[in-house]
């Protein structure tokens, strides 16, 4: 099985709204990623957790905070997003740490609206 | 660094035509190859890999071929079909030259086939 699971499918939130999107795997993956997909454009990352910790943030604002409570879950919380925000946001996960160049394997993604 | 090109879209093709979709890459050390698909409304699949030289990667009757001396790992079909209608995406994860493993994606070509 090579799924990884999001939720919700499409979210729509005011600008002082704070949500989460959720991502799980349990195909026993010990690296997770966010990406941020825009409209015709390829995925640009976000956060990298290897092992439960976060090795990567590629200088994404900090009204985006991820967290990875386990092996399994993935988290990004959303507080103040502007409209620049909206996008398709997608998570994917590796078996190892990514300097293995494993597969990543990516999740439907949360369509995210930001009104 | 590491980089991915790959040719402009969109590209249209009537069904069962041959398609070639090529990606070049620039990578320090000795990268593994991907290309992923991206249904409309969806996520991305992996469509198939390579992880070392004159690999040939296969999968839904796509192939491509991990060509080191020519830096290159084209997408070729001998015969597509509407439902092949996607945005295609060349990628590479090299541990070397910065990147640290991460996915470096090609900007996406987007095929469309026709009836």
């Amino acid at each position: 099985d090579t799924e990884v699971t999001q939720t919700p499918k499409h979210l729509v939130m005011g600008m002082t709204n704070k949500k989460s999107l959720k991502c799980e795997q349990h195909m026993g993956h010990r690296a997770m990623y966010w990406y941020k997909q825009k409209a015709k454009k390829p995925p640009e990352l976000m956060f990298v957790y290897s092992y439960e910790k976060l090795s990567i943030n590629e200088s994404v604002p900090s009204r985006f905070s991820p967290e990875c409570p386990n092996s399994s879950l993935l988290n990004l919380h959303l507080h103040a997003l502007q409209p620049e925000d909206s996008a398709l946001y997608l998570c994917a996960s590796s078996p190892r740490d990514p300097a293995s160049t494993d597969t990543q394997y990516f999740g439907p993604g949360t369509r995210l609206t930001v009104l | 660094g590491n980089s991915v090109t790959q040719m402009e879209g969109p590209v249209t093709l009537s069904e069962e035509a041959f398609l070639t979709i090529n990606c070049t890459y620039t990578a320090t050390g000795y990268p593994s190859l991907f290309w992923y698909v991206q249904y409309p409304g969806e996520g991305l699949q992996l469509l198939l890999k390579a992880t070392k030289a004159d690999d040939k990667g296969s999968n839904k009757g796509f192939e491509a071929t991990y060509r080191k001396e020519t830096t290159s790992f084209h997408l070729e079909k001998g015969s597509v079909q509407v439902s092949d209608s996607a945005v295609y995406f060349c990628a590479l994860s090299d541990s070397g030259g910065g990147s640290q493993g991460n996915l470096i994606f090609g900007k996406g070509t987007k095929l469309s086939v026709k009836p």
